[in-house]
């Protein structure tokens, strides 16, 4: 079974840029989430998608952070405008609807400069 | 979800037992105890959960405490691959299915 597939990889960008972060859970998975993971912190959930509708997104900056997973599949996490308190690793991962355990990508490391 | 406490960092010697405790004193009767580890440069990955029995995997053991208050994730035989942070969630059976991390304990294992 392929686990959930996060690109880029790696990222950096100036300060006030836009990045975009992408998200293809395991197949037939129907909950996603989206974790920030700064450096020495455990991760900290962003935002929960049921198929395509939102969970919670109470801990979403919705100032400059977006998230979207429109056919319910893929999902894209947006950055507009990055701070400098930004630069952490972002983690997707997805559950099957009835499943205890969360996979989780190897996520998309990005550095705010 | 109920906040758990963790040792910040425990070391190892390689093919030794290693026990990882976690107190989680305000646990309710809905609360699953879940542990997952994160290897360096990867995401979390799932190890093993419970309720109240003590469970058992091809990765490790979860002894769970009578009164429910604290657990021990216990690895056989340490490897260097076991080498990770390791984190101790509660999470409410009954509502949510997210994971809130703590700090977790970063293990140590010497050759």
């Amino acid at each position: 079974e392929a686990g959930v597939a996060q690109s880029p990889r790696y990222k950096i960008i100036e300060k006030r840029q836009s990045v975009a972060f992408w998200c293809n859970p395991i197949s037939g998975h129907a909950t996603l989430y989206w974790y920030q993971q700064i450096l020495g912190q455990g991760p900290k959930l962003l935002i929960q998608f049921q198929n395509n509708g939102v969970v919670d997104d109470s801990q979403l900056p919705k100032d400059r952070f977006s998230a979207e997973r429109l056919k319910g599949v893929d999902s894209t996490l947006k950055i507009q405008p990055a701070k400098l308190e930004d630069s952490a690793v972002y983690l997707c991962a997805s559950r099957r609807e009835t499943g205890n355990t969360i996979y989780f990508g190897e996520g998309s490391w990005l550095t705010v400069v | 979800d109920a906040k758990t406490t963790q040792p910040n960092s425990m070391e190892s010697n390689e093919e030794e037992p290693v026990h990882l405790p976690c107190n989680h004193s305000t646990i309710s009767g809905t609360d699953y105890i879940h542990w997952y580890r994160q290897l360096p440069s990867q995401g979390p990955e799932y190890v093993i959960h419970g309720l109240t029995s003590n469970v058992n995997n091809r990765m490790a053991s979860l002894a769970i405490a009578e009164d429910r208050k604290s657990s021990t994730l216990i690895l056989h035989r340490a490897t260097l691959r076991d080498a990770a942070v390791y984190y101790c969630i509660l999470r409410d059976g009954n509502a949510g299915n997210m994971l809130t991390f703590g700090g977790g304990t970063r293990l140590m294992v010497k050759p």
